[in-house]
């Protein structure tokens, strides 16, 4: 099972909603990401999770609060959101964190979120 | 700067024919490795092939090839015997080794593909 799992697949929320995105695989990988990526854009990295723990964050506003329950989940949410941050967010997972040969990173189809 | 370069915003390729999308980059590291990405209207990222800096052969995968050329820093990927399906954006990456899995995005191609 090569597959990262995303729901909701499109997700419209007013600026003062909480909602919360989820991401699943069960490849085994101890490396998981959430990125954001804009219209014609190229995907930026937001969070990096190594074995369940916060690695990386990106200077990310904390209106985004990421959350990885166990190896196989991760959850972003999402609280008083912009109309700027809509966009889609892709959800990425990879065997470690390392630089390791190969070690690609296989993504989910994401979540086309709208802020009104 | 710029550490990965695409520089074809938009390329048009004839069905079944061949085509290369270009992909340059910098870094001082000697070990990184170079992926390309295909990303359908859909919206989901999809792993071609990758390149090791190390590797002196280039990688193939099916009808993907990576034509790596160090000295010159370009990473370009080349695909056989285009399909209508393969229309679709196309991101080349870079990971530098010691920095752990982070990867760093090309602008990206636009594909299209002509029946």
């Amino acid at each position: 099972d090569t597959e990262v799992t995303q729901t909701p697949k499109h997700l419209v929320m007013g600026m003062t909603n909480k909602k919360s995105l989820k991401c699943e695989q069960h490849m085994g990988h101890r490396a998981m990401y959430w990125y954001k990526q804009k219209a014609k854009k190229p995907p930026e990295l937001m969070f990096v999770y190594s074995y369940e723990k916060l690695s990386i964050n990106e200077s990310v506003p904390s209106r985004f609060s990421p959350e990885c329950p166990n190896s196989s989940l991760l959850n972003l949410h999402l609280h008083a959101l912009q109309p700027e941050d809509s966009a889609l967010y892709l959800c990425a997972s990879s065997q470690e964190w390392s630089g390791l040969d190969g070690n690609e990173q296989f993504f989910g189809p994401g979540t086309r979120l709208t802020v009104l | 700067a710029q550490k990965i370069t695409q520089t074809q915003p938009g390329m048009f390729v004839q069905e079944k024919e061949a085509v290369t999308l270009d992909c340059t980059y910098d870094t001082s590291d000697q070990s990184y490795g170079l992926f390309w990405y295909k990303q359908p209207s859909s919206g989901e990222m999809i792993f071609l092939i990758y390149q090791g800096s190390y590797d002196e052969q280039n990688a193939t995968e099916g009808r993907y090839s990576l034509n790596f050329q160090k000295a010159r820093k370009s990473a370009n990927l080349v695909i056989s015997a285009s399909q209508l399906g393969d229309s679709a954006m196309y991101f080349c990456a870079m990971r530098e080794d010691n920095a752990g899995n982070m990867l760093t995005f090309g602008g990206g191609t636009r594909l299209m593909v002509k029946p």
